[in-house]
């Protein structure tokens, strides 16, 4: 495709079940990010992949946070025992990596989890 | 600590105002600077970024190391700005921080 394509653009669930985000990133960008966005806040940074390692998982708020990403291409966030304040949108965005930080990171139209 | 911070949520102006959206960071060596927007009912897309000193769309932005600032700017402001503004930095690694936004409204 020409963008980031995110899926489940909505997802409905209960309290304590688990979730799976996917994210599918332009093809030939190395880089990979997620971000979480609470209703009225900015964004916040969850976990950064270059290629299938995660240099940077720092952002991951607890133990029940994970994410993977394989053939440097598709990439899931899974989310276990929900809560409801991981009510949130999940952004990914990708980037080509070429030895510098553009910073230009290409989102996608993110996926809005409500945990009731 | 890499930190970003926006202290306006809300701006409102009319058509043909000047607009300043703030920002102010902290970061203990030399950060690169961007613009993030978001349109509604549109991804986040980056406007501009510090390095390139360009303007784009009539908005420029300055990096004041001194102030540890990088607020946007516009002279005249059009209704189709209207839109949410993120201010982002980068320092040594590839993270990308984001502050909080400012929603910018622009009345006819």
């Amino acid at each position: 495709g020409a963008g980031v394509s995110q899926s489940p653009s909505n997802k409905v669930t209960e309290k304590g079940k688990d979730v799976e985000l996917r994210c599918d990133p332009i093809s030939g960008h190395t880089a990979l990010y997620w971000y979480r966005q609470r209703l009225g806040q900015g964004l916040e940074f969850l976990i950064y992949f270059q290629g299938n390692s995660a240099p940077d998982k720092s952002g991951l708020p607890s133990d029940r946070f994970s994410a993977e990403r394989t053939g440097e291409s598709v990439s899931t966030l899974t989310i276990q025992r929900t809560q409801q304040e991981d009510s949130a949108v999940y952004l990914c965005a990708s980037t080509p990596r070429d030895g510098r930080n553009t910073g230009e990171l290409f989102f996608g139209e993110g996926s809005r989890l409500t945990v009731l | 600590a890499q930190r970003v911070t926006q202290p306006e949520k809300l701006l409102s102006v009319f058509k043909g105002a000047p607009v300043e959206l703030k920002c102010n960071y902290s970061y203990s060596g030399s950060p690169e600077l961007f613009w993030y927007v978001q349109y509604s009912r549109q991804r986040l897309q980056l406007l501009l970024r510090h390095i390139s000193r360009e303007s784009i769309k009539g908005f420029t932005a300055d990096l004041n190391k001194g102030e540890t600032s990088f607020h946007l700017k516009k002279p005249f402001a059009q209704e189709e700005d209207s839109a949410m503004y993120y201010c982002a930095l980068s320092g040594l690694t590839d993270k990308l921080i984001f502050g909080t936004g400012t929603r910018l409204q622009v009345f006819p």
